[in-house]
């Protein structure tokens, strides 16, 4: 158990949709990262969080938006949903925003149809 | 944008041989990582790489950071059942994206008893 919790797990939901991950990330950690990971794809870096504030973005979609909020937990928002956008999404958490060794939550599944 | 190309792309062993992987880069890398994922698994860190030419490891793993800090290798010793997953390198440029983590498309390993 890395101590980073993503909930819900599985994500079923129809194109078009708003849906809302959520990330607690372990005791003390203040940085949170987003990944997607595709087949094809792999796994791609989207945003990372530092303490409230957004420190570095990757590859993340305009239609996919992210927050810190003051308990250090996080919320990955994704809009309009695509068919494409079927994934699993990560969340990892370090102790600090250089720190690299991020612990990686177990994943949300996420099923566009 | 940085890509990184890791080899092979799966590996069928038997039990008890050794196993070796790598992964090389178009640009520079200030920090390599290596990273195992299982089934219904989020990313596990293995090891950790910071200065070129270091050498570190982690039980039957060692890694090594290429001195040219364009590439980085992976070997396990003695591979075990429990050895199986897919393996993951990834790079850290430690410029304006402290949190960014470039993957590659990982090794997929599977050990015959």
């Amino acid at each position: 158990d890395s101590g980073v919790t993503q909930t819900p797990k599985h994500l079923i939901t129809a194109t078009g949709q708003r849906v809302t991950l959520r990330c607690s990330p372990r005791s003390g950690d203040l940085s949170v990262y987003w990944y997607q990971q595709s087949l094809d794809q792999g796994l791609q870096f989207l945003i990372q969080y530092y303490n409230g504030e957004e420190r570095a973005k990757g590859n993340i979609l305009e239609r996919f938006s992210a927050q810190q909020f003051p308990d250090l937990h996080s919320e990955l928002n994704l809009s309009s949903l695509e068919l494409g956008d079927s994934a699993l999404y990560f969340c990892a958490s370090s102790l600090s925003w250089g720190n690299t060794e991020a612990f990686f939550g177990q994943g949300t599944r996420l099923t566009v149809v | 944008g940085q890509q990184l190309n890791q080899s092979p792309q799966s590996m069928f062993i038997q039990e008890g041989e050794d196993v070796s992987m790598n992964c090389t880069s178009s640009s520079i890398f200030n920090t390599w990582l290596w990273y195992k994922q299982e089934p219904g698994e989020g990313p596990v860190l293995l090891i950790a790489l910071y200065k070129a030419g270091e050498l570190t490891s982690n039980g039957r793993l060692t890694a090594q950071f290429g001195i040219t800090r364009k590439d980085s290798f992976l070997n396990i010793s003695a591979s075990i059942p429990s050895d199986v997953g897919i393996y993951f390198c990834a790079g850290l440029d430690g410029g304006t994206s402290y949190g960014k983590l470039t993957f590659g498309q990982g090794t997929i390993l599977t050990v015959h008893p």
